[in-house]
């Protein structure tokens, strides 16, 4: 069965610092990959998404996303963390030839000064 | 300006009563969707329609009903059926597939609904 993993729940980092937030999908086909940021009581922004084409993704915000096939991974990346960027982030993989989206979990960010 | 808006933003019902969530956008967008939120769960899809006067349930349905007699409004109704309905409800709607192969949903601000 289809499904998507966000393997860490909670993730604290500085403000400045890099940032790396895991998903990891199990899909049979080629998936379409998103990555979604939803701020306290409001709903889901996109920030990017993998459709095909180069691997590396470049979305809002200054987050970039990397698909890797061999390792069902699309971890989504930020050189330097803003106390702005505190919010939860979902993955999610869409389903070929459907209307159909699957989300992780989440996980939560947060940003100390 | 374009987007999907759901109202109203909080909500409260007391047990036993049905309850009907709004959901409108002016995207032009064919698909329509209605998700649950509940703490440490992520997404779970409750109803999609792809079209006009079609629907079809999702992974939750049970206790939930949705009509789609426009394009642009996709209303959730939370009956008494549904055991515990208290949660946040999100809206999304995507242009549909074919049209865009990714079809990639964008959803309204939510509304939270407390059962009292």
């Amino acid at each position: 069965a289809q499904s998507v993993t966000q393997p860490d729940i909670h993730i604290t980092v500085s403000e400045g610092a890099s940032l790396e937030l895991r998903c990891n999908y199990s899909y049979g086909a080629t998936p379409y990959l998103f990555w979604y940021v939803q701020s306290p009581g409001q709903g889901l922004q996109l920030l990017l998404k993998y459709f095909s084409g180069d691997t590396l993704v470049q979305g809002i915000k200054g987050f970039e996303a990397e698909f890797k096939r061999s390792q069902s991974s699309f971890n989504l990346r930020k050189p330097s963390v803003h106390w702005s960027d505190a919010a939860e982030y979902f993955c999610a993989v869409g389903l070929l030839n459907t209307d159909k989206l699957i989300f992780g979990t989440g996980t939560r960010l947060q940003v100390f000064p | 300006d374009g987007g999907i808006t759901q109202s109203p933003k909080y909500l409260f019902r007391k047990e036993g009563q049905n309850v009907t969530l709004s959901c409108e956008q002016n995207l032009n967008h064919d698909a329509m969707y209605w998700y649950r939120q509940d703490p440490g769960q992520g997404l779970r899809l409750i109803y999609y329609s792809q079209i006009v006067n079609d629907f079809q349930k999702g992974d939750i349905a049970e206790g939930y009903s949705v009509s789609r007699e426009k394009k642009e409004s996709f209303p959730l109704t939370v009956t008494s059926a549904q055991k515990n309905p208290t949660a946040f409800y999100l809206c999304a709607s995507s242009i549909g597939y074919p049209a865009d192969p990714t079809d990639t949903q964008y959803f309204g601000p939510g509304t939270r609904l407390t059962v009292l």
